[in-house]
């Protein structure tokens, strides 16, 4: 079946610090990937999508290709904030069955001033 | 995109109550979702709520113990049932606009509930 793994957490940056969290994905075909953003206290945000290989989304600064060759999703951001702590999940959709969005573990991301 | 609210936004209950949960989108949508997020984990889906039938549960979860309505195209409810103190987790109401496999799902801002 599908699944995503993530990068295992917590992480802790600096301010300013360039971050990548991995996400490498299981399914068949070409699925939809997203990153979820969950900022403490609150619900899931969408971050960013991607529907198509070599697509890349981006957001508020963050960035992910859509790697069909290494079925990679990987979140980046050249600098971060204090404000970019919460916790960050890569999620799929697939194309075939049920499609249901299947969620990756989550990354505590915390950024110190 | 759709804005989605939901109450109560947090809760303490006693084990052995029942909870009803409630979802409010501000348009129609095709599909709304339930999920559970155990503190410290990742989402897991409950259950799909359809509208005007019976809701579609995931394996694991029953609808004895979370029974869901879906009256109308904005509207849903979960109810945690019987609670016990493992039922303490956030509850997400996830909604999708329109159905198909690179459509975005949206979430709300959950309900936190704690069982003693």
């Amino acid at each position: 079946g599908n699944s995503v793994t993530q990068m295992e957490g917590p992480v802790t940056l600096s301010e300013e610090a360039f971050l990548t969290i991995n996400c490498t994905y299981t399914a068949t075909g070409y699925p939809s990937l997203f990153w979820y953003v969950q900022y403490p206290g609150e619900g899931l945000q969408l971050l960013l999508k991607a529907t198509k290989a070599d697509d890349k989304g981006s957001n508020k600064g963050f960035e992910a290709t859509y790697r069909k060759e290494t079925t990679s999703f990987h979140l980046e951001k050249g600098s971060v904030q204090v404000s970019d702590s919460a916790v960050y999940f890569c999620a799929l959709k697939g194309i075939q069955g049920a499609q249901k969005l299947v969620f990756g573990q989550g990354t505590r991301l915390t950024i110190n001033p | 995109s759709a804005v989605i609210s939901q109450k109560p936004s947090r809760d303490i209950c006693q084990r052995g109550t029942s909870l009803t949960i409630q979802c409010q989108v501000d348009s129609q949508v095709t599909m709304m979702f339930w999920y559970r997020q155990q503190p410290g984990q990742s989402l897991t889906l409950i259950a799909t709520a359809n509208q005007g039938s019976e809701a579609t549960y995931e394996s694991g979860f029953v609808i004895d113990k979370f029974p869901i309505s879906r009256p109308n195209l904005t509207f849903s409810t979960l109810t945690v049932s019987n609670m016990s103190p493992e039922d303490s987790s956030i509850y997400l109401c996830s909604v999708e606009p329109l159905a198909g496999p690179r459509e975005t799902q949206y979430f709300g801002p959950g309900t936190r509930l704690l069982v003693l």
